[in-house]
């Protein structure tokens, strides 16, 4: 039971790359989320895809895009990274965006580093 | 502006004693919180969760209570077991859409639990 799997783990990148963390959830769920862990900061929403074909702005979304590639997979992507971004990302997804019963399923996480 | 708070950043039980995390909120738009638990290199895994409607929520071990006057919900897990070491996230959900509360979730920091042996 996969559930929902991240690529990659790690990464490093000097400032000013370009990079694209990939999900995938084998679970059929509708929605699709992707959060930032800091030190202290929890998590923070960065973008969601309530269905395929939508994608949305979270709480922290600046410095990234989206992509729904179809209902399995997204992506999010740094355009010119900067050290800003350091961070663990998140990929999670639930049947539904309604909460309800219908929780998020988490990826294991993609720790990123910019130099 | 942290809206859900989690004072606590670790908390340290005995093993078959009660753990209890708390969790406070400033927004009283909010309409349904959860819990998470993480353990280290993993993603964080649903525990439980509960509507406003409510002011209990159990499962097994694990119950938790809210009180909407005080903007504070807390996490009772009884009894703690070492398994149970692991940082415990609360959360919630800000906003609605057509269905209810939305999966666009606010965390809070989290409380490291270590339940000693």
């Amino acid at each position: 039971n996969a559930g929902v799997t991240q690529t990659p783990k790690f990464q490093v990148l000097k400032t000013g790359q370009s990079m694209t963390l990939q999900c995938a959830q084998d679970m059929n769920h509708n929605s699709m989320y992707w959060y930032r862990q800091d030190p202290g900061m929890g998590l923070r929403l960065i973008y969601y895809s309530a269905s395929e074909g939508t994608t949305d702005k979270g709480e922290v979304p600046n410095g990234y895009n989206v992509s729904r590639l179809n209902k399995r997979e997204f992506s999010l992507r740094l355009e010119s990274a900067a050290p800003s971004q350091t961070s663990v990302y998140f990929c999670a997804s639930s049947e539904m965006v309604t909460v309800s019963n219908q929780p998020q399923h988490f990826g294991d996480g993609t720790r990123l580093s910019i130099l | 502006d942290q809206q859900v708070k989690q004072n606590s950043p670790s908390l340290s039980v005995q093993e078959g004693r009660i753990s209890i995390l708390n969790c406070d909120y400033t927004n009283s738009m909010f309409d349904y919180f959860l819990w998470y638990k993480k353990y280290p290199a993993e993603g964080p895994t649903f525990l439980i969760s509960i509507s406003s409607i409510k002011d209990k929520n159990e499962d097994g071990r694990f119950t938790v209570f809210l009180n909407k006057s005080a903007k504070h919900l807390s996490l009772h897990i009884v009894p703690s077991q070492p398994g149970d070491s692991a940082v415990y996230f609360c959360a919630a959900s800000p906003e609605m859409n057509y269905g209810g509360a939305t999966n666009k979730l606010i965390f809070g920091t989290g409380t490291l639990l270590a339940v000693q042996p």
